[in-house]
This record gives C-alpha cells, sequence and structure tokens, in this order.
C-alpha cells in the first residue's frame, strides 16, 4: 500500500490553521496514524487510528478520515510544530510511511 | 518509564558485518512488537520489519528482506537488527519502536521510539 502525502512543504506562520493530506492507493478503513519527526530527533506519535489523540498530545492537532483520505490539521501554529510529518498505514504489513511534509515557518 | 536505548553509531567497511541493539525497559518487553525503521540522510521513514518477542514472530518489508536479519533475546530485554555484508547504501540512522500488540492484527501504531543509531558504510 502506498501513501502520498501532501503536500511535501509548506510554509505558515504561527497561529495559522494548517492541513495536511494523506491519500492511500488502497482502502486501509481507519488503520493510519501521523508522527511528527524534528531535526535531529526520532519521530513522535501524534494520532493513531486515523483521529484518536496520543496522550499529552496538544488538542490543536486532530485527525479525521477512512478509506483513502486522511488529513492531519493543526488548528493554531505553534512555534514547536514547525517540523516534518508523516503518516503511516498499519493495516497490512509492510506498514508503510508516507514520503513526509515539511513545515516550515513563513 | 517506558525507554529503548539504542547501541551506539557504527563505521564499517562495505562487505563487513554488525548487529546493533535495542533495550527496552520500563515495561514488559515480551508482550509489545519491536519495529525497525530506517532514515536514510535528508530522506523520509522506512518501514524496515517487526518483530514479536513473546514469540520471535517476525515480519519483514520485501524491500529489505534477504538482507537483514531481526532477533531478540529475552532474557535481556534486547531486540536486534543485523546485516552480514554491508553496502555503502546502509548508510543511514535506524530507529527502533515499540508496538502495543493487537490480537489478531498488526500493531496499530508506534509509540515509543529508541534514540537512533547511525550507520556510516565507507570503504
Amino acid at each position: 500500500i502506498q501513501l502520498t502525502q501532501s503536500p511535501s512543504s509548506l510554509s505558515a506562520s504561527v497561529g495559522d490553521r494548517v492541513t495536511i493530506t494523506c491519500r492511500a492507493s488502497q482502502g486501509i478503513s481507519n488503520y493510519l496514524a501521523w508522527y511528527q519527526q524534528k531535526p535531529g530527533k526520532a519521530p513522535k506519535l501524534l494520532i493513531y487510528v486515523a483521529s484518536t489523540l496520543q496522550s499529552g498530545v496538544p488538542s490543536r492537532f486532530s485527525g479525521s478520515g477512512s478509506g483513502t483520505d486522511f488529513t492531519l490539521t493543526i488548528s493554531s501554529l505553534q512555534p514547536e510544530d514547525f517540523a516534518t510529518y508523516y503518516c503511516q498505514q498499519v493495516t497490512s504489513y509492510p506498514q508503510t510511511f508516507g514520503q513526509g511534509t515539511k513545515l516550515e515557518i513563513k | 518509564e517506558v525507554q529503548l536505548v539504542q547501541s551506539g553509531a557504527e563505521v564499517k567497511k562495505p562487505g563487513e558485518s554488525l548487529k546493533i541493539s535495542c533495550k527496552g525497559s520500563g515495561y514488559s518487553f515480551t508482550n509489545y512488537w519491536i519495529g525497525w525503521v530506517r532514515q536514510m540522510p535528508g530522506k523520509g521513514l522506512e518501514w524496515m520489519g517487526i518483530i514479536y518477542p513473546g514469540d520471535s514472530d517476525a515480519r519483514y518489508n520485501p524491500s529489505f528482506q534477504g538482507q537483514i536479519t531481526m532477533s531478540v533475546d529475552k532474557s535481556i530485554s534486547t531486540a536486534y537488527l543485523q546485516w552480514s555484508s554491508l553496502k555503502a547504501s546502509d548508510t543511514a540512522m535506524y530507529y527502533c519502536a515499540r508496538a502495543p500488540s493487537v490480537a489478531g492484527a498488526p500493531p496499530y501504531y508506534f509509540d515509543y521510539w529508541g534514540q537512533g543509531t547511525l550507520i556510516t558504510v565507507s570503504s
């Protein structure tokens, strides 16, 4: 199963609302996770089964979608949110990742 | 506190073998999958495979099958990733990560990650 994220990169300002899309090459129900990775650090789990917020993750992060189309939304960007975001399908092996979306400061 | 601590950076020559480790603590090691993820310099995340320490059930990404071997030593709560013959293209950061087990299904996510092991392969 291939995952395609869009956009590949995005410039935004603190306080903006941003949405990242992840499209699967076939239906994956809601078996999708989202991760945040900052430079030089390991990825961090944000959301699983498409819309469940991992414990400790700020509520400005939200996920939605089912089937083939999914979104990660950050309601009001904070300085610490500038990072690269990855989706991952977990419905079948290999549990592939999207190519990533780099979120940069405008 | 859940922790995954990986072995240190390695510099190897093409053709050499290597085994890196990932030691889990703060949880029941045998009840969670351990996955391995590659990140080549400046690139994205690649799912390499996953192993269940309870019974050593292992699933490999076909792209890596035959190139790597995953294993565990339950007695010391440690998972391993090994190569028998490294190539320059194996130069990358390698992460281990924990995944909660789901009955009858693949795990749903990686919730804890190691700090990464940087492998450099160069003649």
